[in-house]
């Protein structure tokens, strides 16, 4: 049972460059998110997509745009990658229970240089 | 608006003892709140939640939570630690409305020493 999968895990990106990250739940899903990790910082939700077809800001959306391509998939772009998007990214996916549990992927490291 | 405060970013306690992270939250509705834990180069893993049904809480691997209102508090706790516990622990809290944007405290990085 795959879960949450998120792809690359590792990407080293130059300032300026455009990268995408994806990811795919098998659980037929509703609602997905793209959270990034910080040192000291929690996680922060960066979009979200409720049910195919939408996508919402979250707390920190600036520099990143984000697709719903169908139920399964949700994709996190970065149009021009800055050091300050060196982060680690977990994309996550909820049922319609709305009991809240968030399921998680393994996570995305990426770094800009 | 929601916010959810960890006392301590770092917890360090013997092998047996007692664990206690401490989680404060802010919530201007009935709150849903949440521990995950994260083992190393892993995803968040839910240990438990609390749904506005028992006040107190089990979750996995004998660790359990207590949803104060008057505290505002949902601290959690093991009696007895355990190697295996070593890991980061986020507490979490959402309105449990529509898509479930939770959000998380800072962690607590926890230690065990043997």
């Amino acid at each position: 049972n795959a879960g949450v999968t998120q792809t690359p895990k590792f990407q080293v990106l130059k300032t300026g460059q455009s990268m995408t990250l994806q990811c795919a739940q098998d659980m037929n899903h509703n609602s997905m998110y793209w959270y990034r990790q910080d040192p000291g910082m929690g996680l922060r939700l960066i979009y979200y997509s409720a049910s195919e077809g939408t996508t919402d800001k979250g707390e920190v959306p600036n520099g990143y745009n984000v697709s719903r391509l169908n139920k399964r998939e949700f994709s996190l772009r970065l149009e021009s990658a800055a050091p300050s998007q060196t982060s680690v990214y977990f994309c996550a996916s909820s049922g319609q229970s709305n009991t809240g549990e968030l399921f998680f992927g393994e996570g995305s490291r990426l770094t800009v240089l | 608006a929601q916010s959810v405060t960890q006392l301590g970013s770092h917890v360090s306690v013997s092998e047996g003892a007692l664990v206690l992270l401490r989680c404060n939250y802010s919530s201007s509705v009935p709150p849903y709140l949440f521990w995950y834990v994260q083992y190393p180069n892993q995803g968040l893993q839910l240990l438990l939640k609390y749904t506005s049904a028992a006040t107190l809480v089990k979750g996995i691997n004998g660790f359990e939570a207590e949803f104060k209102k008057s505290e505002t508090s949902f601290h959690l706790t093991k009696p007895s630690a355990h190697m295996s516990d070593a890991a980061e622990y986020f507490c979490a809290v959402s309105s449990g409305q529509g898509a479930q944007k939770l959000v998380f405290g800072q962690g607590t990085r926890l230690t065990i020493n043997p």
